[in-house]
């Protein structure tokens, strides 16, 4: 149990372009979802936690008007990075976290996105 | 806020062998839960253990094993006889207010 899924694996797209992304919790309802960012060898970072039927909640210097999220039902959050530039090339990783009290998420097997 | 400190980048371990990867953290909440997980080549994030806060006893999955320190907030992972798959990077994590912070993270490689 508990498995998500993300889609695409891998997106390239030019600069300028818009890209989203897919985030899906499969054998349960997610009322919270999470999306990370990682550069290669590096740690995840959070970008924002994702509400179902609310507003996402940003961290501190992610920029919400170009990284915009929507968690429009207990089992699907996007993200869509719009005008895409080089710079927003990077793995991205969601999760969810189960009902209960453990703080323990289950990732998604990630998202890498270039921008050309 | 919270803080999970791995000082050291990179170890090898020798396949069959045991190996002790360190972690500390800083937190003001007094309920939160440790977690490590194991990023493989394929980049899943998989956990490997989970501790949580209130809970003395050291949390045991296996082949890993952790030593929590709560006063000290040290959390090490061990691993015994390891194996080939072992190899990884490994993340200490720290779970408060419903988010995770992560530690820098450790490579792990296993030599056969």
């Amino acid at each position: 149990g508990a498995v998500v899924s993300q889609h695409p694996s891998w997106v390239i797209c030019k600069s300028g372009t818009s890209v989203k992304i897919e985030c899906r919790s499969l054998d349960f309802q997610a009322t919270t979802m999470f999306w990370y960012r990682q550069f290669p060898k590096q740690s995840l970072m959070l970008m924002a936690t994702s509400n179902e039927g609310s507003k996402a909640t940003y961290e501190q210097g992610v920029e919400k008007d170009k990284f915009l999220i929507n968690h429009a039902s207990l089992t699907l959050s996007t993200l869509t990075v719009t005008s895409a530039h080089p710079e927003d090339s990077s793995f991205y990783i969601c999760s969810a976290r189960t009902p209960g009290g453990t703080n323990e998420q289950f990732f998604g097997p990630g998202t890498r996105l270039t921008v050309l | 806020a919270q803080t999970v400190t791995q000082s050291q980048p990179e170890m090898s371990v020798q396949e069959a062998e045991t190996v002790t990867l360190s972690c500390t953290y800083d937190t003001s909440e007094s309920d939160y839960y440790l977690f490590w997980y194991k990023q493989p080549p394929s980049r899943q994030m998989i956990l490997v253990i989970r501790q949580e806060a209130y809970k003395q006893q050291n949390a045991t999955e296996n082949r890993f094993s952790v030593n929590f320190q709560k006063a000290a907030k040290s959390f090490s992972l061990k691993i015994s006889d390891s194996q080939l798959g072992d190899a990884a990077m490994y993340f200490c994590v720290i779970g408060a207010n419903s988010k995770l912070t992560f530690g820098k993270g450790i490579t792990l490689s296993v030599r056969p």
